[in-house]
């Protein structure tokens, strides 16, 4: 139990092009969900909160704008990337959250297999 | 403000030897602790977690750790690494429902 899949596993786009990255908990419902990015080598920085149905929380320094994300469902959350730049290059992860209803103690992360965004 | 030192960056250990990886933890309150694994170019695995109880966890794929108060630490264990358990290690407290994970150390093991 307790899977998350992300998709693409791996993206290459142009710069000032917009890339979405889907986030889904297979068998548990979550309603938040968390963004992060890592830099090769370096740990995993949070980007933001996705709570379902309601807007993301970001974490200072991280551009809302430039990073959209949506959490239209228990099961999805999608992360945009806008007008991407080659500094946007990064590998993106996402983590669902389980809640008490989905039968864990509510406080454990669940991640992504990630997703490898260069963008030329 | 919670925060997360795993000491050491790097980690050689032969196959069939034991291994500890170091964490301590930095928390007002009652930590929620985690242990992750990632292989290269691959998400985190949990690999154990404390929340309160038995200070001595268990976990998958052989790995213990052990949470002590009085040092502020959730050292990981393992009695015998395989080939496989070669990875980046993560540790992690959680608050606010969130994570704030150490910066990592990478196994490297030896035949």
């Amino acid at each position: 139990g307790a899977v998350v899949s992300q998709h693409p596993s791996w993206v290459i786009c142009k710069s000032g092009t917009s890339v979405k990255i889907e986030c889904r908990s297979l068998d548990f419902q979550a309603t938040t969900m968390f963004w992060y990015r890592q830099f090769p080598k370096q740990s995993l920085m949070l980007m933001a909160t996705s709570n379902e149905g309601s807007k993301a929380t970001y974490e200072q320094g991280v551009e809302k704008d430039k990073f959209l994300i949506n959490h239209a469902s228990l099961t999805l959350s999608t992360l945009t990337v806008t007008s991407a730049h080659p500094e946007d290059s990064s590998f993106y992860i996402c983590s669902a959250r389980d809640t008490p209803t989905s039968g864990g103690p509510g406080n454990t992360q669940y991640f992504g297999p990630g997703t490898r965004l260069t963008v030329l | 403000a919670q925060s997360v030192t795993q000491p050491d960056i790097h980690i050689t250990v032969s196959e069939g030897a034991s291994l500890e990886l170091r964490c301590n933890y930095s928390y007002g309150a009652t930590p929620y602790l985690f242990w992750y694994v990632q292989s290269p170019g691959q998400g985190l695995q949990l690999l154990l977690k404390y929340f309160s109880g038995d200070t001595l966890v268990q976990g998958i794929k052989g790995f213990e750790a052990e949470f002590k108060r009085s040092q502020s630490s959730f050292n990981l264990r393992k009695p015998s690494v395989h080939w496989s358990d070669a990875a980046e290690y993560f540790c992690a407290v959680g608050y606010d429902y969130k994570l704030s994970f150490g910066a990592g150390t990478t196994v490297t093991v030896r035949a």
